[in-house]
């Protein structure tokens, strides 16, 4: 089975520029993630789906950031105008349902360096 | 506010001897915790979980337990060997809230 499949794999983009990450979850799944990581913060949760519609938003870091979720197979992150503080390792993950004990799946990561 | 911490950056264990790793916790309204492994340039892995109102759980070399009126959980692995070398992330879980510890760098010599 395919697991959760993120795109760029890795992105190299000047400041100003718009960047577009994108996520397919694991099929089935119905609650979908978005991660961020970074060497002084680790992981932090930035967003969270459920059955498509953004149900905890609060960790998303400012309004240069927005995340939609259209269906249930895709998913995007953009963050517009980019700064070299957005440069960090963004994961998408996703598990079956939002409650505890549901194990997350985490895609591999699109690695993010803004110059 | 870190919520979760693991407060040993990185361990060297011999391949074969017992690695423990160690992870604490502030909020006593997580309810199930859990370890993931994390390879360079990869993303993190399910590794094991515990749920709040047990104390052990055991998946072949893995063991996690979980003290919970010390907020204190640790993982085991037993024995270890040189493909467990990785991070290794304590996460708790409450609701959909998956809180992260910092990581901690295993390194298994051979």
């Amino acid at each position: 089975d395919a697991g959760v499949i993120q795109s760029p794999r890795h992105e190299v983009t000047e400041m100003g520029q718009e960047v577009t990450l994108r996520c397919k979850p694991i099929s089935g799944h119905n609650s979908l993630f978005w991660y961020r990581q970074t060497m002084m913060r680790g992981l932090e949760l930035l967003i969270y789906f459920n059955n498509n519609v953004p149900i905890d938003d609060s960790g998303m870091p400012e309004d240069r950031f927005s995340a939609k979720m259209p269906n249930a197979s895709f998913s995007t992150l953009k963050i517009q105008p980019s700064e070299p503080r957005d440069s960090a390792v963004y994961f998408c993950a996703s598990s079956f349902s939002g409650h505890s004990g549901n194990t997350i799946y985490f895609g591999e990561g699109s690695w993010l360096t803004v110059v | 506010d870190q919520q979760v911490k693991q407060n040993s950056p990185s361990l060297s264990v011999q391949e074969g001897r017992i690695s423990i790793l160690n992870c604490d916790y502030t909020n006593s309204m997580f309810d199930y915790f859990l370890w993931y492994k994390k390879y360079p340039a990869e993303g993190p892995t399910f590794l094991i979980s515990i749920s709040s109102i047990k104390d052990k759980n055991e998946d072949g070399r893995f063991t996690v337990f979980l003290n919970k009126s010390a907020k204190h959980l640790s993982l085991h692995i037993v024995p270890s060997q040189p493909g467990d070398s990785a991070v290794y992330f304590c996460a708790a879980s409450n609701d959909y809230k998956l809180s992260f510890g910092a990581g901690t760098t295993v390194t298994v010599r051979a």
